[in-house]
C-alpha cells in the first residue's frame, strides 16, 4: 500500500516568494495535518483538515494557508516567504481526527534564501 | 513553561542496557498521548500510543501518569537500532497536537 506522499522533496525559494506544497494521504484516510520542523526541534503543528474542513490550527501567521480537496489530498501555501520559514514541512494523514494514529510523509525540505 | 517538555539528551547508553525517558505536559485536559521515533533526516514514525493502564510492546513500555502529568518510555535490552530521537506527542483535545523537542538516544556498541 502506498504511504503518504509529498511533493516536491526539496525546494529553494527567495524571500518574498510564494510556495505551494502538496500531500496525498494514505488511501481511505480522511484527515491531513501539516507540520513545520526546524533543525533540532520537534514538529510544530500548523493545520489539520478533516473532510475538507479546517479542524485545528497552530500558532502560525496568516501567511500560512491550506486546503483539502475532494480526494482528500491537500496543499499548504506560504506567502511572503521569510528566511525563518526554512524547514522540513511534514504532512501526516490519519483516518479520523488527531486522536488517531498519524502517518507521516517524507517531508518537503524548503530553503529560503 | 513549555506545553510539552522532554530532556533533549543525548542519552549515551551501552547496548543491552535499559533506558527510560520522561515527558511532562502542562495541559491537564490533554486527551491522548503517543511516542514517535524519528531517525536522522527521516519522518517521525509511531512507536506506541500511551494509555493510563500502561502498555507494553516487546522491549518497549509506556506509562501515563495523569496526576503528575507525565508520560514515560522504557526501553529494555537496548539495541544499536534503537538509536534515534524519541518524540513525545500530546493531543490537547482542542484540535491541537503538540510535539516535544525530542530526546536523542545513542546506543553504544
Amino acid at each position: 500500500d502506498a504511504g503518504v506522499t509529498q511533493s516536491p522533496t526539496h525546494l529553494i525559494k527567495t524571500r518574498g516568494q510564494h510556495v505551494t506544497l502538496r500531500c496525498s494521504p494514505i488511501s481511505g484516510h480522511k484527515s491531513v495535518s501539516w507540520y513545520q520542523q526546524v533543525l533540532g526541534q520537534g514538529p510544530q503543528f500548523i493545520f489539520q483538515y478533516y473532510e475538507k474542513e479546517e479542524r485545528g490550527r497552530g500558532n502560525f501567521p496568516d501567511r500560512f494557508s491550506a486546503r483539502q480537496f475532494p480526494n482528500y489530498s491537500s496543499e499548504l501555501n506560504v506567502n511572503a516567504l521569510l528566511l525563518g520559514d526554512s524547514a522540513l514541512y511534514l504532512c501526516a494523514s490519519s483516518y479520523g481526527t488527531l486522536t488517531d494514529t498519524q502517518y507521516f510523509g517524507p517531508g518537503t525540505r524548503l530553503t529560503v534564501l | 513553561r513549555k506545553e510539552v517538555e522532554q530532556d533533549p539528551g543525548p542519552f549515551n547508553v551501552p547496548e543491552g542496557a535499559t533506558v527510560a525517558f520522561n515527558c511532562t505536559y502542562s495541559n491537564s485536559a490533554s486527551q491522548s498521548f503517543f511516542w514517535y521515533r524519528q531517525d536522522c533526516r527521516k519522518e517521525p514514525k509511531l512507536l506506541m500510543s500511551v494509555y493510563s493502564s500502561g502498555n507494553e510492546d516487546g522491549r518497549f513500555t509506556a506509562q501515563l501518569n495523569r496526576a503528575s502529568q507525565y508520560i514515560s518510555l522504557l526501553i529494555r535490552d537496548s539495541k544499536l537500532s534503537d538509536s534515534a530521537t524519541y518524540l513525545c506527542v500530546v493531543n490537547r483535545g482542542d484540535d491541537k497536537i503538540i510535539f516535544g523537542k525530542g530526546t536523542r538516544l545513542h546506543i553504544l556498541p
